[in-house]
């Protein structure tokens, strides 16, 4: 079966400090992959999506990046960062050649810039 | 424009009692809808889809979702509540026109499901 694993669960980091917040799947191969932030317990943001190694999609300009080194790889980052960027982030996957795939989602990481 | 409306930002239920949570759209070709549930601290998971035919689809715990096209709605409703289904639920819609694409997706803000012993 397959299982999503997104860690750290909690983070707390000051500003201007780097972030990497990682994402692997298993269980699948060549999976869509997916960022979102949750702001304040309620709307999803998409971040960025990814359709294979070394492709990324940016859906809002932001102080983040995100890279995708192995098929079931994702990792969030930022170099520096803002007060702005406290929030619940999101890992998620949907299979690939299912014209109507659902999401996986991981359990989440709650990172808090202070 | 595509859209997603989720009007009630709180919904507090009676356990034992039927629950209804509304959500309607707005897409521009006919619309594959979502319904997911996020319990405290974790991530999303999903509940049940409509793509098409039958206008009440049955999902996980109970719940099941009635799509109507005449309103542009498609409200999540469960005959018993139960306090375990306290909750942030979430609709999403997107084109069905386009091919496989959840980055398209359109996400409701979410309603917070209370049910009360």
């Amino acid at each position: 079966s397959q299982t999503i694993h997104q860690w750290p669960a909690t983070l707390v980091q000051p500003v201007g400090s780097p972030l990497s917040l990682e994402c692997t799947v298993e269980g699948t191969s060549n999976p869509n992959l997916y960022w979102y932030r949750q702001a304040a317990g309620r709307g999803l943001q998409l971040l960025f999506y990814s359709v294979g190694i070394g492709q990324i999609s940016s859906e809002v300009p932001q102080n983040l990046s995100a890279s995708r080194p192995q098929d079931r790889q994702f990792i969030l980052s930022s170099k520096k960062l803002l007060l702005s960027d406290s929030g619940f982030y999101l890992c998620a996957w949907s299979k690939v050649g299912v014209r109507v795939s659902k999401l996986f989602f991981g359990s989440g990481t709650q990172l808090s810039v202070l | 424009a595509q859209s997603v409306a989720q009007p009630e930002d709180q919904v507090n239920v009676a356990e034992g009692n039927p629950l209804t949570v509304k959500c309607t759209y707005s897409v521009s070709g006919n619309p594959y809808l979502f319904w997911y549930v996020q319990y405290p601290n974790r991530g999303l998971q999903f509940l049940l889809k409509y793509i098409t035919g039958d206008n009440l689809v049955k999902g996980s715990y109970g719940f099941e979702a009635e799509f109507n096209k005449s309103q542009t709605s498609f409200h999540l409703k469960k005959p018993s509540a139960l306090v375990s289904d306290s909750a942030l639920y979430f609709c999403a819609v997107r084109d069905a026109r386009k091919k496989d694409s959840n980055y398209q997706l359109i996400w409701g803000a979410g309603t917070k499901l209370i049910i009360k012993p």
